[in-house]
């Protein structure tokens, strides 16, 4: 199947500081990227969704001058959490499409963000 | 999209078939069925889908009810590398900006043991 991947797969940062997750389509072109966070034994939660050249789509509840997305090309996307605090601190996974056939969705391997 | 409503855990023993079930009673006509799975600590991998026939692929097995209400996720020979949670999803393949959307549920906890 389709590669996805993601960078870093874990960051410590200091709390007040801002973090970059890249989300890469490593041999596809994806026209429409989403990226969720999970918090520890729950199940995976949309944060928003992304589609190049266009500003994202943020799902309810989500701040979206927190996190920052920017889906800049067909293989990149970027999150940026701004300004990180310790309940920030959680597991970032984004997904990508690229909307032929039947939208199947591949995932990155995730980015494990903790926040001190 | 539909809700889906899965056993919170599920045993195995390494060999046997896993079966889990999947209930989705307000699926529309429109609307596949999707199983993804989560090992610890990873992103959600593929396994399979399907519509309405019953699909079968390296990985596992799916069977959809004839009514579409339910289906079932067939691992023919669990292994220990199997143990992950299990989400069935239920997803509109309709175009738009949110194509692929995924929105996932609790899913099946399945351990499969020695």
């Amino acid at each position: 199947g389709a590669v996805v991947s993601q960078h870093p797969s874990r960051v410590i940062c200091k709390s007040g500081t801002s973090v970059k997750i890249e989300c890469r389509s490593l041999d596809f072109q994806a026209t429409t990227m989403f990226w969720y966070r999970q918090f520890p034994k729950k199940s995976l939660m949309l944060m928003a969704t992304s589609n190049e050249g266009s500003k994202a789509t943020y799902e309810q509840g989500v701040e979206k001058d927190k996190f920052l997305i920017n889906h800049a090309s067909l293989t990149l996307s970027t999150l940026t959490v701004t300004s990180a605090h310790p309940e920030d601190s959680s597991f970032y996974i984004c997904s990508a499409t690229s909307g032929q056939g039947t939208g199947e969705l591949f995932f990155g391997e995730g980015s494990r963000l903790t926040v001190l | 999209d539909a809700k889906t409503t899965q056993p919170p855990s599920m045993d195995c023993a390494e060999g046997r078939a896993a079966n889990l079930p999947c209930n989705h009673s307000t699926i529309s006509g429109n609307e596949y069925v999707y199983w993804y799975r989560q090992i610890h600590s990873q992103g959600p991998q593929y396994i399979i889908h399907g519509l309405k026939n019953n699909e079968t692929n390296e990985m596992a097995s799916l069977i959809i009810t004839e009514d579409r209400k339910s289906s079932t996720l067939i691992l023919p020979h669990a292994t220990l590398r199997d143990t992950a949670v299990y989400y069935c999803i239920v997803r509109s393949n309709a175009g738009g900006t949110s194509y692929g959307k995924l929105t996932f549920g609790q899913g099946t906890i399945l351990t499969v043991h020695p």
